[in-house]
This record gives C-alpha cells, sequence and structure tokens, in this order.
C-alpha cells in the first residue's frame, strides 16, 4: 500500500526566505506527483505536476523535484511572502488513484 | 477560468439524518472525484467515475454512503443515516480523462454532524 509522509508537519518562517517542503512515498511505482496548496476551510489548487519521467518542474517562485527511485519529492518556495501561508498537500498518482500526504502547514510572518 | 462547483459550501446536520452534496465538474471532464478530508489529514478517494460508470468505490462505506452520476456530468454524493464520524471536509475533483493528469479540485462542502 503506497504511504505518503510530508515533513515538517508545520514551518514558520519570516518573509523573504527560501524554503523546502519534503514529500516521501513508499512505492516508486508512480505515474506522477502532484503538489496542491489549501487555504484554510478551501479546496485544493494545483501548483505543480510532475510526471514520472520528468525531473523538475518550475512555476514562478516554486520549484518541485521529483526523485522516483528514492521515493522523494521537494518542494521549494524563494523569498516565501506572506501570502504563502497555506497547507502544502502532495500526492502520487498510480493507476488511477491519487494518494495524499498530510500536509505541510506553512506561516509566513510580515 | 472553467471551475469545479460544489454546493452546499457548508452543511450542519443532526446524526441519523440524510445529507447530499452536488458537484458540477468542469465541462468536457469525463473523470469525476469524491474525496473526504478529515482535519488535518490529506484527503481520502471515496469514489471516482468515468462518465456515468463507477470506476472504483473500494473506500465508499456503502452501508450508509451512495453516489451517483446519472447522465455523465453532474454526481451527487449521499449520505444515509449520517455519523458523528462523518464530520470532514467532502471534496470533489475533475480530469479530462483517465490518464495520468491533472485533477482540479471545486471548494469542498464542510459537513458538521452533531
Amino acid at each position: 500500500k503506497q504511504e505518503v509522509t510530508q515533513i515538517p508537519a508545520a514551518l514558520s518562517v519570516p518573509e523573504g526566505e527560501n524554503l523546502v517542503l519534503n514529500c516521501s512515498f513508499t512505492d516508486s511505482a508512480i505515474y506522477n506527483l502532484q503538489w496542491f496548496r489549501q487555504d484554510p476551510g478551501k479546496g485544493l489548487t494545483s501548483l505543480l505536476l510532475i510526471q514520472s519521467s520528468q525531473r523538475e518542474q518550475t512555476s514562478g517562485r516554486l520549484n518541485a523535484s521529483l526523485d522516483k527511485s528514492s521515493g522523494r519529492s521537494t518542494l521549494y518556495i524563494a523569498a516565501s511572502q506572506p501570502g504563502d501561508s497555506a497547507t502544502y498537500l502532495c500526492a502520487v498518482r498510480r493507476f488511477q488513484k491519487l494518494v495524499f500526504g498530510t500536509g505541510t502547514r506553512l506561516l509566513v510572518s510580515p | 477560468e472553467a471551475e469545479v462547483a460544489q454546493s452546499p459550501r457548508y452543511k450542519i446536520t443532526e446524526k441519523s439524518q440524510a445529507v447530499a452534496f452536488w458537484c458540477d465538474p468542469i465541462s468536457g471532464h469525463a473523470t469525476l472525484y469524491w474525496y473526504r478530508q478529515i482535519l488535518g489529514q490529506g484527503p481520502e478517494l471515496l469514489v471516482q467515475f468515468q462518465d456515468e460508470s463507477v470506476v472504483d468505490d473500494s473506500q465508499l462505506p456503502k452501508d450508509r454512503f451512495s453516489a451517483e452520476r446519472l447522465k455523465g456530468v453532474d454526481s451527487t454524493l449521499k449520505i444515509q443515516p449520517a455519523e458523528l464520524g462523518d464530520s470532514a471536509m467532502y471534496l470533489c475533483a475533475s480530469s479530462l480523462t483517465l490518464s495520468p493528469g491533472e485533477q482540479y479540485f471545486g471548494p469542498g462542502t464542510r459537513l458538521t454532524v452533531t
């Protein structure tokens, strides 16, 4: 059974810092990995999707990497802003199913 | 920009009552998913449709939960009777096809069972 773990569970940083969120998964036979953002009480917003054949994806200040063989992905956020405060979830896809981690709750203070 | 629509956004119901949630996927998306997210956890798949057919309902508690997508467009998820442990966020998502690709999520329905 696929298990997805995210570390740390919570992170508090001052504005302007670069930060890294970690995601690990137990079964490397995945189709893709997706990073989401979730604001309190809201739905999920897709940030980046990395296909299993890719090593990384970039969007603005966000960069996600994937090392399938070691079962790891990282989400790098450059120059963090208070508006980045949210919960970040990673999810891996195998066959038709997305399996989510429990998320990292990020607080960026001004 | 096209979005997944869900209603209601919030629902409070008493234990043993029936409750229903509605989802309208992005136009043209053949695959529709219902997830349940308990506070502090990641979403877990309840049921997945391809057009009007159920592809995976292995995690759906079928004694009290039912889901349908009669015309292959919008979908309804029902709980009867609701239990205290059903309090959660219910999220609907859609994707263009069954092939691995991006899933787009709606705003969710926050259910509180008292």
